[in-house]
């Protein structure tokens, strides 16, 4: 079964700074699509970012980054110039390619941004 | 404005007394889920619909059902709710390639199960 995992519960960041969140994955697969999410207290879901597998350049999204290996199986976001609406829970997921729109979410990662 | 939507927002019932969630979109997306959050576990996708009358089950689809009779319309019913129930429910809805089967989620409701 495919598999998303976030090894980081939680991370923080000063205000100004670069963090990155960690997302590995798990698929037999060659071609697919792999998202970042962001939900702040409000609980509403939020794109930050997309990636098709078959691209090799890495997306970007104004101060939002991905590092995509492929190889590895590993999507981390980058996000630059930290700024305090950063602070929300992250969420990585996985579309299964060839299905009906099956996706696999990781558990989060809880972004605090220190003033 | 392009909109997923959900009722109700919070939802306090008793073991055994069925309810129906609702959700609609109005981007006239194929695709359309359901989503439970529990803390510590993330987001686990309960049923998935590529379009009217289509539906598969997720990870999570032990007592609940879906129907998708309208393209816009994918409500969630809880034949018989149980406290292990009791969580964050969202809906979603994407279109195919051209956008990346990018997700709108609907603003969630809160379901507690007594």
């Amino acid at each position: 079964a495919q598999t998303v995992t976030q090894s980081q519960p939680e991370m923080s960041v000063q205000e100004a700074e670069t963090v990155t969140l960690s997302c590995t994955y798990d698929t037999s697969e060659s071609d697919y699509y792999l998202f970042w999410y962001k939900q702040p207290p409000s609980r509403q879901m939020i794109l930050v970012i997309r990636q098709e597998a078959y691209k090799q350049q890495n997306a970007t999204e104004n101060r939002f980054s991905v590092n995509f290996q492929k190889a590895a199986k590993s999507f981390s976001l980058k996000i630059s110039d930290s700024q305090l609406g950063d602070a929300a829970m992250y969420f990585c997921a996985y579309r299964v390619p060839n299905t009906g729109n099956q996706f696999y979410f990781g558990t989060g990662t809880s972004l605090t941004v220190i003033p | 404005e392009a909109q997923v939507t959900q009722n109700p927002r919070y939802l306090i019932t008793v073991t055994g007394k069925k309810l129906t969630v609702t959700c609609s979109q109005n981007m006239n997306h194929e695709y359309m889920s359901w989503y439970r959050q529990d803390p510590g576990l993330g987001l686990r996708q309960i049923y998935y619909s590529m379009n009217v009358e289509v539906t598969d089950k997720g990870d999570v689809p032990e007592g609940y059902k879906v129907s998708r009779k309208e393209k816009r319309n994918f409500p969630l019913i809880l034949e018989s709710p149980s406290p292990n129930q009791t969580s964050l429910y969202f809906c979603a809805s994407s279109s195919g390639t051209l956008s990346s089967y990018e997700q709108y989620f609907g603003p969630g409701t809160r379901l507690t199960v007594t």
